[in-house]
């Protein structure tokens, strides 16, 4: 069964960078795209950005370029996020999906607070 | 740029009665392969979302078919045609249109 296991909860100074991994398995990870998506306490959904494992493509949201870096290693079917630049703002769980023609299977998603 | 809009946002239901959620998109939704790539989620406190709905009206394997899609065009709707308590918390629509992907405000679902 798909499975997309994420890393656990990181707590950052401002302007640190975090460093998120998910590790996907059930399905041939080269065959999906793979999105992140986050949601600030009680808000709503935002996308950030998406990885394709095949070729190492990426396309991000324009809020988040030049702060966001996806990364992949196909040797362990693992997904990377890296956020730079933290700010109280980015406090928010952050999930990895993968893409379906739809986001069909999500990660726990993994806490990540930025406080001084 | 695409905003999608639901209606209401928050949606008192009686058990047993159907519900109705609206997702309207600022501009058309068809994708360049003709298809439109509308879903729908449903999130309960404290968990990830989780699909139903994909491409208006296709349901996700085991979402129960008192669940279903609709709509065309920028007009689309989510019903339940009779609730149940684990229905209750946040249903996203969201829709793909490359290289971005959008999320509408969410409509939390609650018991009367």
């Amino acid at each position: 069964q798909v499975q997309l296991v994420q890393s656990g909860t990181e707590v950052k100074k401002p302007g640190a960078s975090v460093n998120l991994s998910c590790k996907a398995s059930g399905y041939t990870f080269t065959s999906n795209y793979m999105h992140w998506v986050r949601q600030a306490p009680g808000q709503g959904l935002e996308w950030m950005g998406m990885i394709y494992p095949r070729d190492d493509s990426t396309s991000y949201s324009q809020k988040f370029q030049g702060r966001v870096t996806m990364t992949r290693d196909t040797s362990t079917t693992t997904v990377y996020m890296e956020l730079s630049s933290l700010r109280s703002e980015d406090t928010a769980v952050y999930y990895c999906v993968r893409d379906n023609w739809a986001f069909d299977y999500w990660g726990q998603g993994t806490l990540v607070t930025v406080s001084s | 740029d695409l905003v999608m809009t639901q209606t209401p946002l928050v949606s008192p239901v009686t058990l047993g009665q159907p519900a109705s959620i609206s997702c309207r998109s600022s501009q058309s939704i068809v994708h360049s392969d003709g298809n439109s790539y509308l879903s729908w989620l449903h999130q309960r406190p404290g968990q990830p979302p989780r699909l139903l709905i994909y491409m208006i009206s296709k349901r996700f394997s085991g979402v129960p078919d008192r669940f279903s899609g609709s709509g065309a065009g920028t007009d689309f709707t989510l019903k339940i045609s009779r609730v149940e308590a684990e229905d209750v918390g946040v249903y996203y629509c969201m829709v793909a249109t490359q290289p971005t992907w959008t999320f509408g405000q969410g409509t939390k679902v609650e018991i009367k």
